[in-house]
């Protein structure tokens, strides 16, 4: 089925650092959306986008809806150990369909 | 208030046996999402169902699977014969009438080892 393309692959870094990670895609969406999954879990809804260039924060979570609506980031500022987990882009084709296309996800791991 | 609730969270069985995922949306919402996640085509919707009705079932990969939601606290996906490559965290998620896609909640999975 369709992806998103969503990079890195995987991040480590230290507590405190910044991160950052982007989607990408042929289509474009009407509405993108970043989600967290903790081991064990389903994925959370963190941040959703939905109207190109929009820019919305959610405590340290930042997040881009891209201009061309064919891509969006995610920053994370000064990052803690819960900050870990799998992060994944999701976007809403245009329609009535309530189907979301996700991304490959992005592991990230915070040492303290 | 409970959330999504999925059952078994883990289930291992043999190939060629009939394997059911139940799941139980959230009360009040009118729309249900099975989900499946690998490791190599990340997280695919099989089928959404919107007032107990199938609306997109592109997703479901063959005649093996079949989901049915008959009535709307109750959802099963039923995969007949399984097969290794079912292999899967299973995720179903709920929505409430009229919201927008991203108000999906989603339940903790169901991991499904297909032996």
């Amino acid at each position: 089925g369709q992806q998103l393309n969503q990079s890195p692959q995987s991040m480590f870094i230290q507590e405190g650092e910044d991160v950052s990670m982007n989607c990408t895609s042929s289509s474009i969406f009407n509405t993108w959306l970043w989600y967290k999954q903790d081991p064990g879990e389903g994925p959370v809804l963190l941040i959703a986008l939905y109207k190109a260039g929009e820019l919305t924060s959610n405590g340290r979570l930042t997040a881009q809806f891209g201009i061309t609506r064919k891509d969006s980031f995610l920053n994370i500022s000064a990052s803690i150990p819960s900050d870990v987990g799998i992060y994944f882009c999701a976007g809403q084709l245009g329609g009535a369909t309530n189907k979301l296309i996700f991304g490959t996800g992005t592991l990230l791991a915070v040492q303290p | 208030d409970a959330g999504v609730i999925q059952s078994p969270r883990h289930e291992v069985t043999e190939m060629g046996q009939e394997v059911t995922l139940r799941c139980k949306p959230i009360s009040g919402h009118n729309s249900l999402f099975w989900y499946r996640q690998t490791m190599m085509r990340g997280l695919e919707l099989l089928i959404y169902f919107n007032n107990n009705v199938p609306i997109d079932d592109s997703g479901m990969p063959e005649d093996r699977f079949s989901a049915k939601m008959p009535n709307a606290s109750f959802s099963t996906l039923k995969i007949q014969p399984s097969e290794p490559r079912d292999s899967a965290v299973y995720f179903c998620a709920s929505k409430p009438a009229g919201a927008s896609p991203d108000t999906q909640y989603f339940g903790p999975g169901t991991r499904l080892t297909v032996l």
